[in-house]
C-alpha cells in the first residue's frame, strides 16, 4: 500500500520567504507528527496531530512555524520569513495507534 | 533529564563480521523503545518495538534486545546492504519520542 508522501522533496528559499511543506499520511492513520532533522542527528519533535486537532506544538522553534491538518488527513507545515537556521530536513510521520510511526522521505529545506 | 545515547557514532565492519549497536536511555516511565534504519536521503524505516526488559525481536540478520537501562541491536553476518544509520527512540509519554543521534554502520565487502 501507499506509504507517507511529502512534497516538495527539495526546497530552496531565500531568507525572508515563506514556505509550505506538505505531508500525505497513510490512509486511516489518526496520528501525524512533524520532525526536524539536522545532519548527523536524530529527528527532533515539532508538533503532533490527532485527526484534525493539534494536541502538541511545543517543539515548534518559533512563532514563524505553523502547522495545520484541517480535515484530519493531509497536513501542511508552514514557515514564515525563513531564516538560515531553518535549513534542515523536515520529516512527517503517521501512526495508526500511537505505536510505531511510519515516515515519509522528508523535505530538505535550504535557506540561502 | 530524559536522554537517549547511541554508541558508537560510527562502526565499520567487514562483510560477515558480527557486532552490536548500543542505545542507552535515562527516561522515567518507558512506554516503548523503537529501532529504525535510515538510508541517506530517506526517512527512517521502522524495524522493531520493544516494551519490557527481557524482550527480544528478530528480523533477518538483526536482533534487538532490551534491559532496564539499554537496548542492543545485534547484527549477525552483515552484508553491504545493511549499511545505514540505525536510530533508536524511546517513548516516554502517550506519543512523544526522544531520539538518539544514531550509529552509522558501514559494511565493507
Amino acid at each position: 500500500g501507499a506509504g507517507v508522501s511529502q512534497s516538495p522533496r527539495y526546497k530552496v528559499a531565500k531568507r525572508g520567504q515563506d514556505v509550505a511543506l506538505r505531508c500525505d499520511p497513510i490512509s486511516g492513520h489518526v496520528s501525524l507528527f512533524w520532525y526536524q532533522q539536522a545532519l548527523g542527528q536524530g529527528p527532533e519533535f515539532l508538533t503532533y496531530f490527532q485527526n484534525e486537532a493539534q494536541l502538541d506544538k511545543s517543539g515548534l522553534p518559533s512563532d514563524r512555524f505553523f502547522a495545520e491538518r484541517p480535515e484530519g488527513s493531509v497536513s501542511t507545515l508552514k514557515i514564515q520569513r525563513t531564516q538560515q537556521e531553518d535549513s534542515a530536513v523536515y520529516l512527517c510521520a503517521s501512526s495508526l495507534d500511537l505505536g510505531e510511526q511510519y515516515f515519509g522521505p522528508g523535505t530538505r529545506l535550504t535557506v540561502t | 533529564e530524559d536522554q537517549v545515547t547511541q554508541s558508537p557514532e560510527a562502526l565499520r565492519l567487514q562483510e560477515g563480521e558480527s557486532s552490536s549497536l548500543n542505545c542507552s536511555y535515562t527516561v522515567s516511565g518507558l512506554r516503548g523503545l523503537f529501532w529504525y534504519r535510515q538510508d541517506p536521503g530517506k526517512g527512517p524505516e521502522f524495524l522493531f518495538t520493544l516494551y519490557s526488559a527481557g524482550e527480544e525481536k528478530e528480523k533477518e540478520r538483526l536482533k534487538a534486545t532490551l534491559t532496564k537501562k539499554e537496548s542492543f541491536l545485534h547484527i549477525t553476518a552483515p552484508k553491504p546492504e545493511d549499511s545505514a544509520t540505525y536510530l533508536c527512540a524511546v517513548k516516554f509519554s502517550n506519543y512523544q519520542l526522544i531520539w538518539g543521534a544514531g550509529t552509522k554502520l558501514i559494511i565493507k565487502p
